[in-house]
């Protein structure tokens, strides 16, 4: 069956530090797309990233990075230099078959404090 | 470029009665998803339309629940008789699926407290 972990519940950092979300999915299909969301407390979804079961090369985008290793089935999110704006709830999500299967499955979220 | 829309974006209502809820997605996007999240969860997939299609539904949608899209263009979805186990926040995703890959892009959500 398909699942997405995220262990961690609540995360508190002060400004500037760096920080790591960590998300371990389960699934028996090979091709597969992960994501990663945030909420911030408005409650709309942010799309942050999609990334494909076949591409486990680390991405960057600023002071986000994520970093996919198939062999421990497990995509997790670094912020660095963290700020008070990248407080939320992220959410990790799989999606089975290519991503054309429709839903995607949600981890419960970790909800990230930063504080100045 | 619009992003998706939800109306209304909070709703209270008493328990019994029936609410509905509506979505618009972005203008070019095909598929049309509903999710319901609670306090502390991630969200929880209902049902989703391809075009004016209902192509999945999730044992989560009760038969109080009903989901519609005319014409593939906005979606509603009607809660019948509702309990107060249906608080919640429910959110709306679109994407364009062309038969691969697709991203969906959430609206604002709407969040129902029943009485």
């Amino acid at each position: 069956a398909q699942k997405v972990t995220q262990a961690q519940t609540e995360i508190s950092v002060v400004e500037k530090e760096d920080v790591t979300l960590d998300c371990v999915y389960e699934t028996r299909d090979t091709t597969y797309y992960l994501f990663w969301y945030k909420q911030p407390p408005s409650g709309e979804l942010v799309f942050l990233i999609r990334r494909n079961s076949f591409d486990e090369q680390n991405e960057i985008s600023g002071r986000y990075s994520w970093n996919f290793q198939k062999s421990t089935s497990s995509f997790n999110f670094t912020i660095t230099a963290s700020q008070v704006v990248d407080s939320a709830v992220y959410f990790c999500a799989l999606s089975e078959d290519g991503g054309s299967q429709g839903n995607l499955i949600f981890g419960k979220g970790t909800k990230l404090s930063v504080k100045p | 470029d619009t992003g998706v829309s939800q109306d209304p974006r909070h709703k209270i209502t008493k328990r019994g009665q029936n609410v509905t809820f509506r979505c618009d997605p972005i203008s070019e996007h095909n598929r049309l998803y509903w999710y319901r999240q609670t306090l502390g969860q991630g969200p929880e997939f209902l049902t989703y339309f391809q075009n004016e299609a209902q192509l999945e539904k999730s044992r989560l949608l009760s038969d109080r629940f009903s989901a519609e899209r005319p014409k593939g263009s906005f979606s509603t979805l009607e809660i019948q008789r509702t309990e107060q186990g249906d608080s919640a926040m429910y959110l709306c995703a679109s994407s364009f699926s062309g038969g691969g890959w697709e991203t969906q892009y959430f609206g604002p959500g709407t969040r129902l407290l029943v009485l």
